[in-house]
């Protein structure tokens, strides 16, 4: 099982400022990666796949990037809409696996 | 619109049973997996196994290999998650999402969530 570990566990940020999350894979999961947002009470939502593709409807202030077993999400501006949980997932193999997740919070 | 319906909260006793349902609409459902992924209280993403309605051929994570039984009726398109003997440890939010079955693909669309609560 492919163990995905993600840094910070919160991150507190101002609105208005750039965020960026981290994802390590304990082996290399190539490109397939995706990050998902979930807001409190609501499923989780598809951001971003293909580890830098964003996925439609999307806002261009979300980007991702890296390969292999380094990954990161950023957010260039944060918005009020943004602060939520972050979690990556590599589906590489069958045997799909989640992050635990970061916490995006206003400072 | 591509939607995933899931079934209502329930709220069962340690050792009863349980089947619970995610009715695909808007796309073709046998070209789509369909995935499980449990959230606890407070946690993170869990995923549990997945089926092709296809042909009803399952996959399931070694976590909860054993535990639950997916299944899927593709006439309906509607996938199930059942328990036949349901603990308090159950006791979670549990998504369905679906996964373009050709190649490596991520969950593009996700069901509302099932609320399960096992008490005694």
């Amino acid at each position: 099982e492919i163990v995905m570990t993600q840094s910070p566990a919160t991150l507190s940020v101002s609105p208005g400022e750039r965020a960026t999350l981290s994802c390590r894979a304990s082996q290399s999961v190539s490109s397939n990666l995706a990050w998902y947002q979930q807001k409190p009470g609501q499923a989780p939502r598809l951001l971003i796949y293909g580890a830098s593709t964003r996925a439609t409807g999307i806002p261009a202030r979300f980007s991702g990037s890296g390969s292999g077993t380094e990954f990161t999400l950023t957010i260039s501006s944060l918005q009020s809409e943004d602060f939520a949980v972050y979690y990556c997932q590599q589906y590489n193999n069958w045997l799909v696996t989640f992050g635990q997740g970061t916490k995006l919070e206003i400072k | 619109e591509v939607q995933l319906v899931q079934s209502g909260a329930e709220v069962k006793k340690p050792g009863e049973s349980l089947r619970i349902s995610c009715k695909g609409s808007g796309y073709s459902f046998t070209s789509y997996w369909i995935s499980w992924v449990r959230q606890m209280p407070g946690k993170g993403l869990e995923w549990m196994g997945r089926i092709d309605p296809s042909d009803s051929y399952t996959n399931y994570s070694p976590s909860f290999q054993g535990h639950v039984t997916i299944s899927a009726d593709k006439s309906i398109s509607t996938a199930y998650l059942q328990w036949s003997s349901l603990k308090a440890s159950d006791t979670a939010m549990y998504y369905c999402a679906r996964v373009d079955s050709y190649g490596s693909k991520p969950f593009d669309y996700w069901g509302q969530g099932t609320l399960v609560t096992v008490s005694s």
